[in-house]
């Protein structure tokens, strides 16, 4: 089955200075990818997602870049600000399928 | 903005107990799921659901877990008979189709057993 790795675990970075996040998937037949913001005491919210007919999508600050062959893909949000402290989970989901797998997480600190 | 509630937000119960997990999914969405999350662990699929029935079920989802939507508007998991490691945040989670991939989800239930 499908298995996405996410790195890295903890990321802390300027306020104002860009944060990257990155994952693997293995199953060549996934095809949706969404990005998920959690924030303490809340469920995942879907911040952005790209599918594999697009190889990279941005809205405002953030941008998700997908490269199939490698099967990566990638969160770059740009000018960090405080409220961009979260948990980042990235999620791999199969054409034929219901769920959706995701990574570990990443901790994102944005300092002051 | 419609979202997806919970509750409770937090449920404590004993070991062997029954417990109950309730959600309302967005009012135009038909499909529902339930994910869980052990802490310090993955968000994990349990089960989806449509039109009545599990769609597709992963394999922690077994003979002590079902899935039941009561009335229009609630969509509940029970566990049968918890066991300590069943301890963990439940998610619910819709989609307005199944081709519709965005899966939206709500602020979970912490569920802790003794």
């Amino acid at each position: 089955g499908e298995n996405v790795e996410q790195h890295p675990s903890t990321l802390s970075v300027q306020e104002g200075d860009s944060a990257v996040i990155k994952c693997t998937y293995s199953d060549s037949a996934s095809n949706y990818f969404p990005w998920y913001k959690q924030e303490l005491g809340k469920g995942p919210q879907l911040i952005i997602d790209i599918r594999s007919n697009v190889g990279e999508k941005k809205d405002q600050r953030i941008a998700v870049t997908l490269n199939k062959t490698a099967k990566h893909f990638s969160l770059h949000i740009t000018e960090t600000q405080p409220e961009d402290s979260a948990v980042y989970f990235c999620a791999a989901r199969g054409r034929r399928d219901d769920k959706i797998i995701f990574g570990k997480g990443t901790r994102l600190h944005i300092l002051p | 903005e419609p979202e997806v509630t919970q509750t409770p937000s937090h449920q404590v119960t004993q070991m062997g107990q029954e417990v109950i997990l309730r959600c309302v999914p967005i009012s135009n969405h038909l499909y529902f799921y339930w994910y869980r999350q052990i802490l310090g662990q993955k968000v994990e699929f349990l089960v989806s659901f449509y039109n009545n029935e599990i769609s597709e079920k992963s394999e922690i989802f077994d003979d002590q877990f079902s899935v039941e939507r009561p009335d229009g508007s609630n969509f509940t998991l029970k566990i049968r008979s918890t066991k300590l490691e069943d301890s963990a945040m439940y998610f619910c989670a819709s989609s307005e189709t199944r081709l519709t991939y965005e899966q939206y989800f709500g602020p979970g239930t912490r569920l802790t057993v003794t």
